[in-house]
């Protein structure tokens, strides 16, 4: 089983800052790699596809990167609306895994 | 519009069963592979299962397998999870999931979720 490991587990920030988020796997993932956004009771949203690609409909303020086993979620300046659970999510290797999540919370 | 709606969750004594249905709406089911994930109550994302687009293939976390089922009904455009021999550790939002495309399994689209409670 592949585990994700995402970093930090508590990012604090306040709106306006950019934050970095980071995904890394215990084997490659090549670029099999998605980003999700989870807000308090509802369900997750797909941000970023095979490690790079925004979804539809998502901000340009948010990109992914990274190929192998290590990968970067970005968000370049933080909105209120973007302060969530983030986590990541491989598709390379059965089971599919996701990552523990990374708090982002107003500083 | 893509909906995806959950139903069939609720309390269960510990070895009952549960069968979970998503009826899906606004694509065309029968090209799109499915998934099940939960999320037990203050915790993060498990995957559970997936049903390729043709329903011929599936997988199973070791933590459900042997117990748990999943399928999918082209005509009526739904997809299941039958649930066998509940443990307390079961207990968690259920949620169905769309692959982005074909069998593609990042999930673009998903439901409310249901909440299953594994509980005597």
């Amino acid at each position: 089983e592949i585990v994700l490991t995402q970093s930090p587990a508590t990012l604090s920030l306040s709106p306006g800052e950019r934050a970095t988020l980071s995904c890394r796997a215990s084997q490659s993932v090549s670029s099999y790699l998605a980003w999700y956004q989870q807000k308090p009771g509802q369900a997750p949203r797909l941000l970023i596809y095979a490690a790079s690609n925004r979804a539809t409909g998502i901000p340009a303020r948010f990109s992914g990167s990274g190929s192998g086993t290590d990968f970067t979620l970005t968000i370049s300046s933080l909105d209120p609306e973007d302060f969530a659970v983030y986590y990541c999510q491989q598709r390379s290797n059965w089971p599919l895994t996701f990552g523990g999540g990374t708090t982002l919370e107003i500083k | 519009e893509v909906q995806l709606l959950e139903s069939g969750g609720g309390l269960v004594q510990p070895g009952g069963s549960l069968r979970l249905s998503c009826a899906a709406s606004g694509f065309t089911f029968t090209t799109y592979a499915m998934s099940w994930v939960r999320q037990a109550p203050g915790k993060g994302l498990e995957w559970v299962s997936f049903i390729g687009y043709s329903g011929g293939t599936t997988y199973y976390a070791d933590s459900v397998k042997g117990r748990f089922t999943i399928s999918r009904d082209t005509s009526e455009n739904t997809l299941f999870l039958q649930m066998n021999s509940l443990r307390a550790e079961d207990t968690a939002i259920y949620y169905c999931a769309k692959a982005r495309s074909g069998n593609d399994n990042q999930f673009d689209y998903w439901g409310q979720g249901t909440l299953v409670t594994v509980s005597s």
